[in-house]
């Protein structure tokens, strides 16, 4: 299985400002996936990030508020842009490190983002 | 797209007792997998069992199994002698097994969850 660290596990911003997460695999895999959590709520697919190429993203979300990075097969970002309060979610990376199928994914252990 | 259902927002359970999470989905895919996960405090999502479409027996790990009724587009879990480390947030998740345009087809997509208490 794949060691998924992401960082920050918490932050607290201000309104306007943008955070990056970082999310690093112990492993080289070829899904890294982003999600988010809103408060109560369950996950929702933000984007695919896809190693060499832009990411692909869920409908809802756009590439100007939430740009990604995958710079190679075990590390990606996540930028959280210009945030506003309803920003304030669990983010989630997770991975597929066996690609596909019935492999279940591997999540890291999210970035509580509070947003004020 | 698909969509996966889970209608008890809340569910409680006397230790070393049995519960039932209940869970539907909706596809017109006929090959795909199933799986339930739990997020406890911690907000690790760890992956309690799994399950593939084209297999009739119901997948059991230890005190977890499911009843998978593909037919009625069903998949409960099933916790049996219940402990308190339980006790968390069970979310269904569905995944395609040949998804058109693979990339962010092969995502999981959750139910709501259903927060399981485990009590003493």
């Amino acid at each position: 299985s794949a060691v998924i660290s992401q960082k920050p596990s918490r932050d607290i911003c201000q309104r306007g400002t943008s955070l990056t997460i970082q999310c690093q695999v112990d492993s080289q895999v070829t899904m890294m996936f982003w999600y988010r959590q809103q408060p109560g709520q369950s996950l929702t697919l933000i984007a695919t990030a896809n190693q060499g190429s832009e990411a692909t993203y869920e409908s809802g979300f756009v590439i100007d508020k939430f740009p990604i990075s995958r710079p190679n097969l075990t590390f990606s970002t996540l930028t959280v842009s210009n945030m506003s309060p309803e920003d304030s979610s669990i983010y989630l990376c997770s991975v597929d490190p066996q690609g596909g199928g019935n492999s279940p994914l591997h999540f890291g252990n999210g970035t509580r983002l509070t947003v004020t | 797209a698909q969509t996966v259902t889970q209608s008890q927002p809340e569910m409680s359970v006397q230790e070393a007792e049995t519960v039932t999470l209940s869970c539907t989905y909706d596809t017109s895919e006929s090959d795909y997998y199933l799986f339930w996960y739990k997020q406890p405090p911690s907000r690790q999502m760890i992956l309690v069992i799994r399950q593939e479409a084209y297999k009739q027996q119901n997948a059991t790990e230890n005190r977890f199994s499911v009843n998978f009724q593909k037919a009625a587009k069903s998949f409960s879990l099933k916790i049996s002698d219940s402990q308190l480390g339980d006790a968390a947030m069970y979310f269904c998740a569905y995944r395609s097994a040949n998804p058109q345009g693979g990339g962010s087809n092969y995502k999981l997509t959750f139910g709501k969850g259903t927060l399981l208490t485990v009590n003493p």
